[in-house]
């Protein structure tokens, strides 16, 4: 079964700082990896996805994030946070089978920027 | 290009009583998901519809069921709602099995409220 595992589910940095959102998952295939962003009482935005080939994936809004498949870790960065920042970041794995096609969540972490 | 639309945004309902939710995926794409969000359960899978078939199924009860039709627009629906089915009712629609590469566009979601 396929999983995902975010930790940390509050995360608070000052305005400028680097962002660190971290997420790890479990797959018994190569993994398809997305992050996730939600505002408040919105939908799901897509930041970025690792497929298959370059390991270091460039999102939208600054972000990236880095496939390491020793460390089953898909850790999401921005080097210099912004107050728009602030909001909810879901990492996800997603499934595909001949049956099926489903993505798995982690719990999200709450970004807070501080002024 | 038109996103992801669901209908209505806002919805409140009455235990016992039945409620169904609407989804118009982007145009071109063929597989609507269905997922709850709840600040308990985070994001859970329902179903999956791909060609007017349901083609996988989260672990919910059978008040909860949808269907596609040719058009690709999706509907959900819950029978006999229960105060837990209060949530963020979020659609995705991405192009279909076979494009796996790609990724997976939600609408702004329905936020049912039972009372």
């Amino acid at each position: 079964a396929q999983s995902v595992t975010q930790l940390g589910s509050h995360v608070s940095v000052s305005e400028g700082a680097l962002v660190l959102l971290r997420c790890n998952y479990s797959s018994s295939v190569p993994p398809y990896l997305f992050w996730y962003v939600q505002y408040p009482n919105q939908g799901l935005q897509l930041l970025l996805k690792y497929t298959t080939g370059a390991t270091l994936v460039k999102g939208i809004n600054g972000f990236e994030a880095e496939f390491k498949k020793s460390e089953t870790s898909f850790h999401l960065t921005k080097p210099s946070a912004h107050m728009s920042d602030a909001a909810e970041y879901f990492c996800a794995v997603r499934k595909v089978t001949s049956s099926g096609d489903k993505l798995t969540f982690g719990t999200g972490t709450r970004l807070a920027v501080r002024p | 290009k038109a996103g992801v639309t669901q209908t209505p945004r806002y919805l409140i309902k009455t235990r016992g009583q039945q409620v169904t939710l609407s989804c118009s995926p982007i145009s071109g794409h063929r597989s609507v998901s269905w997922y709850q969000q709840t600040p308990g359960q985070g994001l859970q899978f329902l179903f999956e519809y791909f060609s007017e078939t349901q083609r996988n199924k989260g672990n919910f009860p059978g008040r909860f069921s949808g269907r596609q039709f040719s058009n690709s627009r999706s509907e959900m629906n819950v029978s006999t709602l229960e105060l837990g089915d209060s949530a963020l009712y979020l659609c995705a629609s991405s192009l279909g099995p076979g494009a796996v590469g790609t990724e997976a566009f939600f609408g702004q979601g329905t936020r049912l409220t039972v009372v």
